[in-house]
């Protein structure tokens, strides 16, 4: 029972490039989400999908795309990174959107933009 | 907005020790409450959770956390400090008005000293 995967665990990449930052789920969760954290700052929501085909953004959402195909992926994009966007980025899921719904972590992508 | 305040961004406890982390949110709309634990280079797991049933909340790891309407307060307490309860903490409500998203604090680190 793998939980919830993210890969890569860590990237380098420079200002301009794009890239895709993987997010697997084998828990059968309609509801997946995106986070960063930044020093201080907690973690911030990006985007969300509250089940295959629906997206919606969350309180960071510039910089960023993200598509929901399947009900296990749920991949975000950054279409032409910034130095802004270095952080650790978190995709979680829960069973559902409900409230008081236990959200499951994956273990972070630590993102460096030079 | 609504948002969630926890105080101390650094907590350093003696080993036995009793730990306290605060955490105040900012709505009269009753929220549903969390606690969750980060290990050093990992994800978020979730420690305890507040949703209206009893106002104190036993977790994982003998922590427990009490909800204070009148203070709107989420306390998380623990008896005794453990060389391994030290990790970042972080605090999260979600309101039923904002479709269960959850909003998360800014994070304590707790040290626990020898």
């Amino acid at each position: 029972n793998a939980g919830v995967t993210q890969t890569p665990k860590f990237q380098v990449l420079k200002t301009g490039q794009s890239m895709t930052l993987q997010c697997a789920q084998d828990m059968n969760h309609e509801y997946m989400s995106w986070y960063r954290q930044d020093p201080g700052m907690g973690l911030r929501l990006i985007h969300y999908s509250v089940g295959a085909g629906i997206t919606d953004q969350g309180e960071v959402p510039n910089g960023y795309n993200v598509s929901r195909s399947t009900t296990e992926d749920f991949p975000l994009r950054l279409l032409s990174a910034a130095p802004s966007q270095t952080s650790v980025y978190f995709c979680a899921s829960s069973y559902s959107r409900t409230q008081g719904e236990k959200l499951f972590f994956g273990s972070g992508t630590q993102l460096s933009v030079l | 907005a609504q948002s969630v305040t926890q105080l101390g961004s650094h907590v350093s406890v003696s080993e036995g020790a009793l730990v306290l982390l605060r955490c105040n949110y900012s709505s009269s709309v009753p929220p549903y409450l969390f606690w969750y634990v980060q290990y050093p280079n990992q994800g978020l797991q979730l420690l305890l959770k507040y949703t209206s049933a009893a106002t104190l909340v036993k977790g994982i790891n003998g922590f427990e956390a009490e909800f204070k309407k009148s203070e709107t307060s989420f306390h998380l307490t623990k008896p005794s400090a453990h060389m391994s309860d030290a990790a970042e903490y972080f605090c999260a409500v979600s309101y039923y008005n904002q479709g269960g998203k959850l909003i998360f604090g800014q994070g304590t680190e707790l040290s626990v000293k020898p």
